[in-house]
């Protein structure tokens, strides 16, 4: 158990609809980032929140948004979803703001949109 | 596109027998990980080899870094069952001011009884 708690697990939608994926960091760790791995991609990093500041940016499509809360849980937003948005989404978490060291990998959440 | 790249796609192996996977990545690094993810689960850190380090060990683990070759390679001995996963390399790249780790495809560890 690495401490990362992601809620739902399994997620199932239509296409156009609005989905919010829920992350828990470890306790003690400020940075929460987010992934997204589907076959043909694979990993693909999308953002990375700081103590409640976008840090750093990857391939993240303008219809999906992040934001990380006081409490240090993040939240990603998923909206008008395309049948191609059907992958797991991981949050991982770290304590410093460099995404340099271990990172730790919540169980992620399944999405399929039908 | 990737920034590593992990090398066979596919390994099968008796257990018992030794496993070695490749990585290979395009820019200069600040360092190189290793993770491991059991099938549709979330991904374990195993080690962290810095750019100037050539060689670590961890257990049964075993990772090299040549980075004139711009390579790695991650081993695992004595394979068990229970090391039946798939192994990923992620690499952080030197300098810029985006930092973020960027993994490889995977190579997809069989470990036969």
């Amino acid at each position: 158990d690495s401490g990362v708690t992601q809620t739902p697990k399994h997620l199932i939608t239509a296409t156009g609809q609005r989905v919010t994926l829920r992350c828990s960091p470890r306790s003690g760790d400020l940075s929460v980032y987010w992934y997204q791995q589907s076959l043909d991609q694979g990993l693909q990093f999308l953002i990375q929140y700081y103590n409640g500041e976008e840090r750093a940016k990857g391939n993240i499509l303008e219809r999906f948004s992040a934001q990380q809360f006081p409490d240090l849980h993040s939240e990603l937003n998923l909206s008008s979803l395309e049948l191609g948005d059907s992958a797991l989404y991981f949050c991982a978490s770290s304590p410093g703001r460099l995404s340099r060291g271990e990172q730790f990998f919540g169980p992620g959440t399944r999405l399929t949109v039908l | 596109s990737q920034q590593g790249e992990e090398d066979p796609q596919a390994l099968s192996i008796q257990e018992g027998e030794n496993a070695t996977m490749n990585c290979s990545y395009k820019t200069s690094i600040n360092n190189l990980q290793w993770y491991r993810q059991n099938s549709g689960r979330g991904l374990v850190h195993l080690i962290l080899i810095r750019s100037n380090e050539r060689e670590k060990h961890s257990g049964r683990l075993r990772v090299t870094l040549d980075t004139s070759k711009k390579s790695s390679s991650l081993l695992i001995t004595a394979s068990r069952a229970a090391d039946t996963a798939s192994y990923f390399c992620a690499t952080d790249a030197l300098g810029g001011s985006n930092y973020k780790l960027t993994f490889g495809k995977g190579t997809l560890l069989t470990v036969n009884p």
